[in-house]
């Protein structure tokens, strides 16, 4: 039982750097989401997709680009990372937009020097 | 605007003390409202939605539509409670609104 897997668990990153996190699910979830964890601010969405090819907005979307070719994949770009950028990065994915549960990765810790 | 607001970033408890973490929501609609906590080193799990009613780990919580609240409660703390808490709204398409969180710690 996989679930939700993200590589890599920890990256160092100069600034400038451009960088891709990855997020795979085999549950066969329509709905994925990115989001970043900072210290006292909670949890904020970045980018999200209701399905292959579908990708919006979320609340932090600068910096960063997202693409779904396929249903298992939600890859998260950095463009050219910035230190603002350093946080924990978790993606979740759901199988219905409403009253579900959202199933999260174990996160990437990224920091950028 | 949707908004999660959870007042207490810490809160410290004794085994077997009652438990109430509260959580306070702005939504015009009818909202969907859930519990997900943090073990240390563990990824982020669900906990309670508000719309199953349930127990789970002994807490509960009730959504209280009058005064826009969701608390999370437990009467009796155990240390394996201790924990990150966040209550989390839906936003749509199973996106969330997170509250900043409350750290829970159960002493022995």
């Amino acid at each position: 039982n996989a679930g939700v897997t993200q590589t890599p668990k920890f990256q160092v990153l100069k600034t400038g750097q451009s960088m891709t996190l990855q997020c795979a699910q085999d549950m066969n979830h329509e709905y994925m989401s990115w989001y970043r964890q900072d210290p006292g601010m909670g949890l904020r969405l970045i980018h999200y997709s209701v399905g292959a090819g579908i990708t919006d907005q979320g609340e932090v979307p600068n910096g960063y680009n997202v693409s779904r070719s396929t249903t298992e994949d939600f890859p998260l770009r950095l463009l050219s990372a910035a230190p603002s950028q350093t946080s924990v990065y978790f993606c979740a994915s759901s199988y219905d937009r409403r009253n579900t549960e959202a199933f999260f990765g174990q996160g990437t810790r990224l920091t950028v020097v | 605007a949707q908004r999660v607001t959870q007042p207490e970033k810490l809160l410290s408890v004794f085994k077997g003390a009652p438990v109430e973490l509260k959580c306070n929501y702005s939504y015009s609609g009818s909202p969907e409202l859930f519990w997900y906590v943090q073990y240390s080193r563990q990824r982020l799990q669900l906990l309670l939605r508000h719309i199953s009613r349930e127990s789970i780990k002994g807490f509960t919580a009730d959504l209280n539509k009058g005064e826009t609240s969701f608390h999370l409660k437990k009467p009796f703390a155990q240390e394996e409670d201790s924990a990150m808490y966040y209550c989390a709204l839906n936003k749509g398409y199973s996106t969330l609104t997170f509250g900043k969180g409350t750290m829970l710690l159960v002493s022995p």
